[in-house]
């Protein structure tokens, strides 16, 4: 079973450009979860699909960032236009749901490493 | 405002020891609690869990401690590996909130050899 994946692995850009970050959960996960880290610090939730809705999107730090998941599968996240705060690791999580019950193990991606000029 | 913290940014062990983490939280709503590992260019991997209707929870060389009254839990590693060297997040959730994580800033364990 292929594990969560995302791209690009590390982007670099210039304060006032657009990047946009790419995540593929675990087949058959519901649930979609982007996270970030920044310099070293904890890391912080963005928001939570659960397939294609946004069911949480508490964590988004401001309007310059959109979260899309367009027909349930993998999803997008945008930056536009990019900060320079916004340098961090972009992590992705699934996971699964079964019935009613949320399985409580989030599969980590292995980051997109932002950093912006 | 973090809710969850761990106060040591590091830990140094020797190989055979037993090493232990802690990590503190202030949201009383928090009912299921995580730690997990991550090397350098990965993401977080899931380690151990508790809920919060127990008080400790065993894997192999893993133990989670909990202390609800304190809001505090430790992570126990015995024997402690080389492996093991990597960063540790403690982690905390409300299971009504579908599991939204509330991390702590990690640990770096480097076990000596």
């Amino acid at each position: 079973e292929a594990g969560v994946t995302q791209f690009p692995s590390h982007s670099v850009i210039e304060k006032g450009q657009t990047v946009t970050l790419r995540c593929d959960p675990i087949s058959g996960h519901d649930n979609l979860y982007w996270y970030r880290r920044v310099m070293g610090k904890e890391i912080k939730f963005l928001l939570h699909f659960v397939k294609e809705s946004k069911q949480d999107e508490s964590g988004m730090p401001n309007n310059r960032f959109l979260a899309e998941r367009t027909g349930g599968t993998y999803s997008t996240l945008k930056v536009q236009p990019a900060e320079l705060e916004d340098s961090g690791v972009y992590f992705c999580a699934s996971s699964q749901r079964i019935g009613l019950v949320f399985h409580n193990e989030q599969f980590f991606g292995p980051g997109t490493r932002l950093t912006v000029l | 405002d973090q809710q969850v913290k761990q106060n040591s940014p590091s830990l140094s062990v020797q190989e055979g020891r037993i090493s232990i983490l802690n990590c503190d939280y202030t949201n009383s709503m928090f009912d299921y609690f995580l730690w997990y590992k991550k090397y350098p260019a990965e993401g977080p991997t899931f380690l151990i869990s508790i809920s919060s209707i127990k008080d400790k929870n065993e894997d192999g060389r893993f133990t989670v401690f909990l202390n609800k009254s304190a809001k505090h839990l430790s992570l126990h590693i015995v024997p402690s590996q080389p492996g093991d060297s990597a960063v540790y997040f403690c982690a905390a959730t409300e299971r009504s909130n579908d599991y939204k994580l509330s991390f702590g800033a990690g640990t770096t364990v480097t076990v000596r050899a």
